[in-house]
């Protein structure tokens, strides 16, 4: 069974940097075709695409975002991570992991999701 | 940038058909993907590409892309269709995904 698992800190003071990492199990984060998307949804609303990496570890970050975002992969452990800086009350959300398969990252679905993490912003 | 447009809330009482829309600016000449979000957990996918079905995902639900407005049609709806629906497409002008704002699908 394939899964998806994020983890990293449910609570993050502003200014601060999050870090947050998606865990695959039973399949690589090389695999040929794949995309894996970050994607938040603050409490009640709804979901906000944040960025992407390629199967050739090419990246794109949605704009009003893309001074704070890094996105890459860490093969040895299996994991893609997100690194945000300078966090803010209004970045308070669950944060998900999404993959999308089919040989174009701007086309595809994202048919497998992890079961998000919740992060809180606050002092 | 890109927007989509999605009716915040749609009533349907059980057995009948509810259809959900997803406005955008040509939207026909994208491929729209749409998701199911229950309570309390991740989304999952109910229809790709405009009209495709998941493995696992019940007839009832289809899709359609025409114009300006793509729609999501459950029919037969049950309880357990009660949930948040998204749309969602790639803007390939600007390389980012795309979300639809949600509809709350209540089933009376």
């Amino acid at each position: 069974q394939i899964t998806l698992r994020e983890s990293g800190p449910a609570l993050v003071k502003p200014t601060q940097t999050l870090r947050l990492t998606c865990t695959f199990s039973g399949l690589s984060v090389t695999t040929s075709a794949m995309c894996v998307s970050w994607i938040r949804q603050p409490p009640g609303r709804a979901l906000e695409w944040l960025a992407l990496i390629g199967e050739d570890e090419d990246t794109y970050y949605s704009p009003s975002l893309k001074t704070r975002l890094t996105v890459s992969k860490d093969t040895s452990k299996n994991q893609v991570v997100l690194t945000m800086t300078n966090m803010d009350p209004g970045d308070t959300g669950t944060y998900f992991c999404a993959r999308s398969q089919g040989g174009d990252c701007f086309l595809d679905p994202f048919d497998l999701w992890g079961q998000g993490t919740l992060v809180t912003i606050s002092s | 940038s890109f927007v989509l447009s999605q009716p915040p809330s749609v009533s349907v009482a059980p057995g009948k058909t509810a259809t959900i829309t997803c406005e955008g600016d040509n939207l026909e000449k994208k491929s729209v993907h749409w998701y199911q979000q229950r309570s309390d957990q991740a989304p999952m996918p109910v229809v790709f590409y405009d009209n495709e079905r998941p493995s696992g995902i019940p007839e009832r639900f289809s899709g359609s892309n025409s114009g300006n407005t793509a729609t999501l049609t459950i029919t037969r709806v049950e309880a357990g269709d009660e949930a948040d629906y998204f749309c969602q497409v790639w803007d390939d002008d600007s390389d980012r995904g795309v979300f639809g704002g949600g509809t709350k699908l209540t089933v009376l």
